[in-house]
């Protein structure tokens, strides 16, 4: 068991170009979070998994941001047309839910921090 | 709407004295709650959780929390405090209808342990 890892750690980018940051959730792990940090703050859900299916988007989800879980493992977070209002954290987390029983907490990556210049 | 609070922006304590966290939540229902750390330029780990049963739960690092269904508090607690226990601390709610199992976090308190 390594952890939930992400990349890439830091990204910048210049308003207008699009970002993509990759998830690596635990191996058994059928959920994945996006969650989103501005500074001093908490976290805010973005949107989740169950396997490969996204099942709930948050209202901060703009029709700019998509994610994908194409094989039901790792996870990609897509920011098109970045805004300077996009600079944050992006914090991936999984767990293990199964029907009756499953893991109640969720599992951080490090986090990728996005600098929108 | 769910929703958590942590009244302290900061918390300040010296090493070896007792330390508290504090945390109030709002949900429907017997709300799931959690502690998470952050430290700079890490995620957030996992503390400890209150899901039923004894209202006082025991987690990592010496690290508990009492829930108080009453005043719909979660504070967090440990005897003695230690200089490597500063950093960021989170609580988070899950309400229990929710399917998605999303947490709902509070804006975190920045603890100080001084020397």
């Amino acid at each position: 068991d390594t952890g939930v890892s992400q990349d890439p750690r830091h990204k910048i980018t210049k308003r207008g170009q699009n970002v993509t940051f990759r998830c690596d959730p635990i191996s058994e792990h059928n959920r994945l979070y996006w969650y989103r940090q501005t500074l001093g703050q908490g976290p805010e859900f973005l949107t989740y998994f169950q396997n490969e299916a996204q099942l709930e988007k948050s209202r901060l989800l703009s029709d700019r941001f998509s994610a994908e879980r194409p094989k039901g493992s790792f996870s990609t977070l897509e920011i098109q047309r970045t805004e300077q209002g996009d600079s944050a954290m992006y914090l991936c987390a999984s767990s293990l839910i199964m029907a009756g029983w499953g893991s109640y907490e969720q599992y951080f990556g490090p986090g990728t921090r996005l600098t929108v210049t | 709407a769910q929703s958590v609070a942590q009244p302290e922006d900061q918390v300040n304590v010296a090493e070896g004295n007792p330390l508290t966290v504090k945390c109030t939540y709002s949900v429907s229902g017997n709300p799931y709650l959690f502690w998470y750390v952050q430290y700079p330029n890490r995620g957030l780990q996992f503390l400890l959780k209150y899901i039923t049963g004894d209202n006082l739960v025991k987690g990592s690092y010496g690290f508990e929390a009492e829930f108080n269904k009453s005043q719909t508090s979660f504070h967090l607690k440990k005897p003695s405090a230690l200089v490597s226990d500063s950093a960021l601390y989170f609580c988070a709610v899950r309400a229990p209808m929710d399917s998605s199992y999303k947490l709902i976090f509070g804006s975190g308190t920045r603890l100080l342990v001084r020397p």
